[in-house]
């Protein structure tokens, strides 16, 4: 079965320094990763995918993800935070199984930002 | 153009009530896909429609239906509802949603639903 798993709770990080948000997967075939954001009481808001291709993967936001197939990971980066990033992360991944979609997220991380 | 609308956006129920959420997708878009998600947990997988058509069930009880119409809107409903049912239930779109799809879903802004 297709999972994600993100391995913190929460990341804090000062305005300006760089960020990471990790997560790793496991699947069966080639992965479809994808990452989204939730900010207070809101739906989620897709930042950015990836299919096949190049390992690092640009989105919304300034954001971007590196894929690594041999550490099976999709951690999501940012070379300089802002506080308006602050906000729920989820990795997810395509599950396919029966050809039709959905996707399995992970737990979430919860970004905090500081000024 | 109009992304994903659901209504209600919040609403209170109390225990053995039924309750039913709406959603319309993004224009163009033939499947619709409800997620559960609980406070404090990632969203999880509930329905799949296309065309009308269920096209896939998550491991939710038979308490939970739903159905798309003509317009490619849709419904979920819940009967009996249970305190657990409290969560925020999410609506998403995409072009057809099959296998041959990226997978990629536009979602909703949710409707919170509190079970007292």
């Amino acid at each position: 079965a297709q999972s994600v798993a993100q391995p913190e709770d929460q990341v804090n990080v000062a305005e300006g320094n760089p960020l990471t948000v990790k997560c790793t997967y496991s699947v069966s075939g080639n992965p479809y990763l994808f990452w989204y954001v939730q900010y207070p009481n809101r739906g989620l808001q897709f930042l950015l995918k990836y299919i096949t291709g190049d390992n690092l993967v640009k989105g919304s936001y300034g954001f971007e993800a590196e894929f690594n197939k041999s550490q099976t990971s999709f951690h999501l980066k940012k070379p300089s935070a802002l506080v308006s990033d602050s906000a729920l992360y989820f990795c997810a991944v395509r599950d396919a199984a029966g050809g039709y979609n959905k996707l399995i997220f992970g737990a979430g991380t919860r970004l905090a930002v500081h000024p | 153009d109009a992304g994903v609308t659901q209504s209600p956006t919040h609403l209170i129920k109390t225990r053995g009530q039924h309750v039913t959420l709406r959603c319309s997708p993004i224009s163009g878009h033939k499947s619709v896909s409800w997620y559960q998600q609980v406070l404090g947990q990632g969203p999880q997988f509930i329905f799949q429609y296309y065309e009308k058509e269920e096209r896939g069930r998550g491991n939710f009880p038979d308490r939970f239906s739903a159905r798309q119409f003509p317009n490619y809107s849709s419904e979920l409903n819940v009967n009996a509802l249970l305190l657990g049912d409290s969560a925020l239930y999410l609506c998403a779109s995409s072009l057809a949603g099959t296998s041959m799809d990226t997978g990629e879903l536009f979602f909703g802004e949710g409707s919170r639903l509190t079970v007292l």
